[in-house]
């Protein structure tokens, strides 16, 4: 069975970093793609990254230059690294599986990152 | 970049009733469309993936046509289970975009 368990929200202040980890079980990350998506209270999803099972990672414009993913083989785990946040990115964010030609099959339950001084 | 259009925004209707969501791409995203499904308070679930392929344990009420820049959701007679709200998702090109949601309420 596939299982997503994201850790590592919390309330942060603006300008501040947090990294966000999403422990996979059921499937090996790295013969996958996998990634991010968001969503703000009351609002939209809105897909934030995605990193392929090449490795090459991609970005929303949003976020671009300031978010990083990465994946750790070992531990069949990713994350994304999240700096100079900013009160819009207040959001919960959910880690998620693609399977290539058919979509987010699978998703975490979600961690709530909440940016505010 | 693609962006993705859904209507109608918020829709009424009732248990039995057919309903219809459409998506529209700013540009081709040939087959590579994906429509979800969230209730409040739950993790998005995959319902359609490549346009018009209903995802393992869907019920067959649920269906999806389209291609390129045109896409639609029916629900052939609404069931209770069924008020959500319906998301569609490009995935042929980076960066992938969602629409913004189309929420079914009870009329």
């Amino acid at each position: 069975e596939v299982q997503l368990v994201e850790s590592g929200g919390g309330l942060i202040q603006p300008g501040g970093s947090l990294r966000l980890s999403c422990a996979a079980s059921g499937f090996t990350v790295s013969s996958n793609y996998v990634g991010w998506v968001r969503q703000a209270p009351g609002k939209g999803l809105e897909w934030v990254s995605t990193i392929n099972s090449g490795g090459v990672t991609f970005y929303a414009d949003s976020v671009k230059g300031r978010f990083t993913i990465s994946r750790d083989n070992s531990k069949n785990s990713f994350y994304l690294q999240m700096n100079s946040l900013r009160a819009e990115d207040t959001a919960a964010y959910y880690c998620a599986r693609h399977t290539v030609g058919v979509g987010l099959d699978n998703w975490g339950q979600g961690t709530l990152v909440t940016v505010s001084s | 970049d693609i962006q993705m259009t859904q209507s109608p925004s918020t829709l009424s209707a009732s248990v039995g009733d057919r309903v219809t969501i459409t998506c529209r791409a700013s540009q081709s995203v040939s087959s590579w469309l994906a429509w979800y499904q969230q209730k409040p308070g739950e993790v998005p679930k995959l319902l359609i993936y490549k346009a018009s392929n209903l995802e393992s344990g869907v019920p067959s009420r649920f269906s999806g046509s389209g291609s390129g820049t045109e896409f639609t959701l029916i629900i052939s007679s609404l069931q209770p289970d069924d008020f959500a709200t319906y998301y569609c998702q490009q995935y042929s090109t980076f960066p992938w975009a969602f629409g913004g949601g189309t929420k079914v309420d009870i009329k």
